[in-house]
């Protein structure tokens, strides 16, 4: 298995700008996760996903923010408009199991900064 | 108070030496725990799963204490690879897996 895929892996972008960043999970997990990491924030859930269905979003800075999972593979991050302290590193992880009991596995991440 | 708080150290440390990292977590409810490497600008990735029991695996033993509410991870025979940052992970139930901010480990020749 391939593991977690993301892309890109670096997006530089202009303020206001908008920017999408997708997850390919591994084939067969139920549950998808979008994580920022910021060193002054440490790793932040933002939203994760049962079955293609948004369980939980509370993570979610605001409203620029938003995900979609549209079918099992393939998972969307989008912030419009994006500002310069949205500039973090953005991990999907994915899992077989409800818990975590097994753990995440984390796809490399997209190294974001907004100028 | 840090849900999870982890001493960001670094810990420098010669080759060979054996270090211990510890970890506090405020939800007594919690379900399962984790030690997660994540190396300079790369993902996390699971060291070892945390059991009530303590488990070891190869040079690595992890440490659960239910009543303190504090995890251990001991490395024993450091090597050169075993510098990075170490990500204590608690599972609040429900998918609610909170990370610590991390604890760094330089071993040096």
């Amino acid at each position: 298995d391939a593991g977690v895929i993301q892309s890109p892996r670096h997006e530089v972008t202009e303020m206001g700008q908008e920017v999408t960043l997708r997850c390919k999970p591994i084939s067969g997990h139920d549950y998808l996760f979008w994580y920022r990491q910021t060193m002054m924030r440490g790793l932040e859930l933002l939203i994760y996903f049962n079955n293609n269905v948004p369980i939980d979003d509370s993570g979610m800075p605001e409203d620029r923010f938003s995900a979609k999972m549209p079918n099992a593979s393939f998972s969307t991050l989008k912030i419009q408009p994006s500002e310069p302290r949205d500039s973090a590193v953005y991990f999907c992880a994915s899992s077989l199991l409800a818990g975590g009991h097994y753990g995440y596995t984390f796809g490399s991440g997209t190294r974001l900064t907004v100028v | 108070r840090k849900e999870v708080e982890q001493d960001p150290g670094p810990f420098n440390v010669p080759e060979g030496a054996t270090v211990a990292f510890n970890c506090t977590y405020s939800n007594s409810a919690s379900q399962s725990f984790f030690w997660y490497r994540q190396d300079c600008r790369k993902e996390p990735k699971l060291l070892m799963s945390v059991y009530s029991s303590g488990n070891e695996d190869g040079r690595f033993t992890a440490q659960l204490n239910r009543a303190s509410q504090y995890i251990s991870l001991l490395i024993r025979d450091s090597k050169l690879s075993d510098s990075a940052t170490y990500l204590c992970v608690v599972n609040g139930g429900n998918n609610d897996m909170r990370f610590g901010a991390g604890t760094r480990l330089t071993v040096k020749p």
